[in-house]
């Protein structure tokens, strides 16, 4: 159990454009998600924390208007790069974390973002 | 704030061998739990061991244990027997109790195993 995915894996843009990135708690209901940013060879970056149906609280210097984070249901997160551009480029994982046996948090697969 | 850091940015191992890995932490809370996370190539975040503060019996999963030393706010991850699947990415993180918690991670360790 505990599965996360997200969708897409990798996903190439133009500059200018937006991207949509989803993530999805599978046999657990997510009531806390998270959404990491990591650059090569480094550590993960928290972008922010969202609880279902409540406004992401966004970490210091991440800035909100670029990256949209909705937490509609107990199962899905999105995050959206609005106006991309060139360094956006990066590696997104989520994270969701239920309650109970599920407290925990259990990382998606990743996202592998590449701003033309 | 709590602070993880992970000083050793690299280490090897030969196969079948033990290797250590370092952690120390810096946190004011009394009760928190402590993870051990793994980072294949394939960049997904696999958990590889969890200690809870209040215990005071080291965490073992199989080949891999810690060695928590709460006074000193050491957390150590060993593995032994390494295996070639081993190599990645290692990264300790904390996390204090409360339902709005989140995880603080170290800069992470990469592990190569030497066949």
């Amino acid at each position: 159990g505990a599965v996360v995915s997200q969708h897409p894996s990798r996903v190439i843009c133009k500059s200018g454009t937006s991207v949509k990135i989803e993530c999805r708690s599978l046999d657990f209901q997510a009531t806390t998600m998270f959404w990491y940013r990591q650059f090569p060879k480094q550590s993960l970056m928290l972008m922010a924390t969202s609880n279902e149906g409540s406004k992401a609280t966004y970490e210091q210097g991440v800035e909100k208007d670029k990256f949209l984070i909705n937490h509609a249901s107990l199962t899905l997160s999105t995050l959206t790069v609005t106006s991309a551009h060139p360094e956006d480029s990066s590696f997104y994982i989520c994270s969701a974390r239920g309650q109970g046996a599920y407290n925990e948090q259990f990382f998606g697969p990743g996202t592998r973002l590449t701003v033309l | 704030a709590q602070t993880v850091t992970q000083s050793q940015p690299e280490m090897s191992v030969q196969e079948a061998e033990t290797v250590t890995l370092s952690c120390t932490y810096d946190t004011s809370e009394s009760d928190y739990y402590l993870f051990w996370y793994k980072q294949p190539p394939s960049r997904q975040m696999i958990l590889v061991i969890r200690q809870e503060a209040y215990k005071q019996q080291n965490a073992t999963e199989n080949r891999f244990s810690v060695n928590f030393q709460k006074a000193a706010k050491s957390f150590s991850l060993k593995i032994s027997d390494s295996q070639l699947g081993d190599a990645a990415m290692y990264f300790c993180a904390y996390r204090r109790t409360g339902a709005n918690s989140k995880l603080t991670f170290g800069k992470g360790i990469t592990l190569s195993v030497r066949p």
